[in-house]
């Protein structure tokens, strides 16, 4: 069955940098995959859905890449601020599947 | 919009007692689903619903997990007898269709201690 992979529990960077997390997949490749942002006591919210087909997708500060061949999407935030510390999510529309999360703390 | 609202917000039981979840989605969202959110964990899907009926319930402890939507609308999530492990948070989500362009929508969960 597919496999969500989200590559470290946690990231620590210096306010201004930009932060970068991986999900990677296994199996088929989703036709679209989802990134959600988790703040503590509080449900998921959507961010950016990218489709197998486009290579990238921004909406602000936020950048979304997917590489069929790596089976890997990208997320970026540039410019980061200690507001955007949160835990980031992968969702694959597919399968309905969340990957674990990876943990994102911006210091000032 | 209203978003998706769950209650209780809290809940501590004992094992072997009975819970349940209450959830009013999205108004005009067709597909809600169930998940848990075991600490350090992502959401897993229990079960999804399109309007009242079920569209997946495969990773649904079904000897100890029960769910219904009434009417299309709100629905409510059971545990009954509970165990330890179901310590949790229940996280309810809708969306107005299925597939890409219908990302969820979480109501803030309820948080699950069994002892």
């Amino acid at each position: 069955s597919q496999k969500i992979e989200q590559n470290s529990e946690a990231l620590n960077i210096q306010e201004g940098k930009t932060a970068t997390l991986t999900c990677n997949y296994t199996n088929y490749s989703p036709a679209y995959l989802q990134w959600y942002r988790q703040d503590p006591g509080r449900g998921p919210v959507f961010l950016l859905l990218i489709r197998e087909n486009e290579k990238e997708k921004r909406k602000e500060r936020l950048k979304v890449t997917f590489d069929t061949t790596l089976k890997q999407s990208l997320f970026h935030i540039t410019a980061s601020q200690p507001a955007d510390s949160a835990t980031y999510l992968c969702y694959n529309n597919n399968d309905m599947r969340f990957g674990a999360g990876t943990r994102l703390t911006v210091k000032p | 919009e209203a978003g998706v609202a769950q209650s209780p917000r809290y809940k501590i039981i004992e094992k072997r007692q009975s819970v349940a979840f209450w959830c009013n989605p999205i108004s005009g969202h067709a597909t809600l689903y169930w998940y848990q959110q075991i600490l350090g964990q992502g959401p897993k899907l229990l079960i999804q619903f399109q309007n009242n009926g079920v569209v997946d319930d495969s990773q649904l402890p079904k000897d100890r997990f029960s769910a219904e939507r009434l009417k299309g609308v709100d629905s409510t999530l059971k545990i009954q007898p509970a165990k330890l492990e179901d310590s949790a948070v229940y996280l309810c989500a809708s969306s107005l269709g299925f597939g890409a362009n219908s990302p969820l929508h979480f109501g803030n969960g309820t948080r699950l201690t069994v002892t």
